[in-house]
């Protein structure tokens, strides 16, 4: 089975903090992605990388940045958090070979004080 | 980019009926459209999708359409029971692109 998994399950960082957000897959897929997750928005494209060192900025990028040094490894960074980053985030890996199916993370609430 | 929309954002059903959740798209050149359902305190998992050259598709219980003149495709699970209660999630996805544009969801409860 494919398994993506997010580092953490709850986070709660300061306004202005630099957060981390990890995201590991084990079945060497080239493309990550980055979603936020809010009521009454559904799944919002942050950034996402078909290729190691490669990342593109998707429909919502203000605020973050990512990081992909390995082909296993896509971390998303907020650079100064803040409260209206307060959200759900997912990360989800896809296989070239396979089309778009994509599987997600279990998912990272973070909470911006 | 593709805008994806999705009705109802909520859906109440009695175990055993029928639930149908509807999504639209606006990019003609989308060719994937998968469903996934996210079950509380999960990642969403994909159920069922379907491409642009078939019309109708059936995995058990569930089924999506695609009209792609309108450019609509729906969701169907017949015979609810309590373990479909969860959100689904529609999204598109134009051809040679792996990126997939979500729908805001519909949180659906059936009730026993």
């Amino acid at each position: 089975d494919v398994k993506v998994t997010q580092s953490s399950r709850y986070l709660v960082k300061r306004t202005g903090e630099k957060v981390f957000l990890e995201c590991v897959q084990d079945m060497d897929h080239e493309n990550m992605f980055w979603y936020r997750q809010d009521p009454g928005l559904g799944l919002r494209l942050i950034y996402f990388s078909y290729d190691v060192k490669m990342k593109e900025k998707g429909d919502i990028p203000e605020g973050y940045s990512v990081s992909r040094e390995k082909k296993e490894r896509f971390s998303l960074i907020l650079e100064s958090a803040s409260t209206n980053q307060t959200s759900m985030y997912l990360c989800a890996s896809s296989a070239t070979d396979r089309g778009t199916e994509a599987f997600f993370g279990q998912g990272t609430r973070l909470t911006v004080v | 980019g593709e805008n994806v929309e999705q009705h109802p954002s909520t859906l109440s059903v009695q175990e055993g009926d029928s639930a149908v959740i509807k999504c639209t798209y606006s990019d003609s050149a989308s060719n994937y459209f998968p469903w996934y359902k996210q079950e509380l305190g999960k990642g969403p998992q994909l159920i069922i999708d379907i491409r642009s050259n078939v019309g109708e598709k059936k995995d058990q219980r569930i089924a999506v359409t695609l009209n792609k003149t309108a450019k609509h495709f729906s969701l169907h699970i017949t015979e609810t029971q309590p373990e479909d209660s969860a959100v689904y999630f529609c999204a598109a996805s134009p051809p040679n692109d792996y990126k997939l544009s979500f729908g805001a969801g519909t949180t659906v409860t059936v009730r026993a």
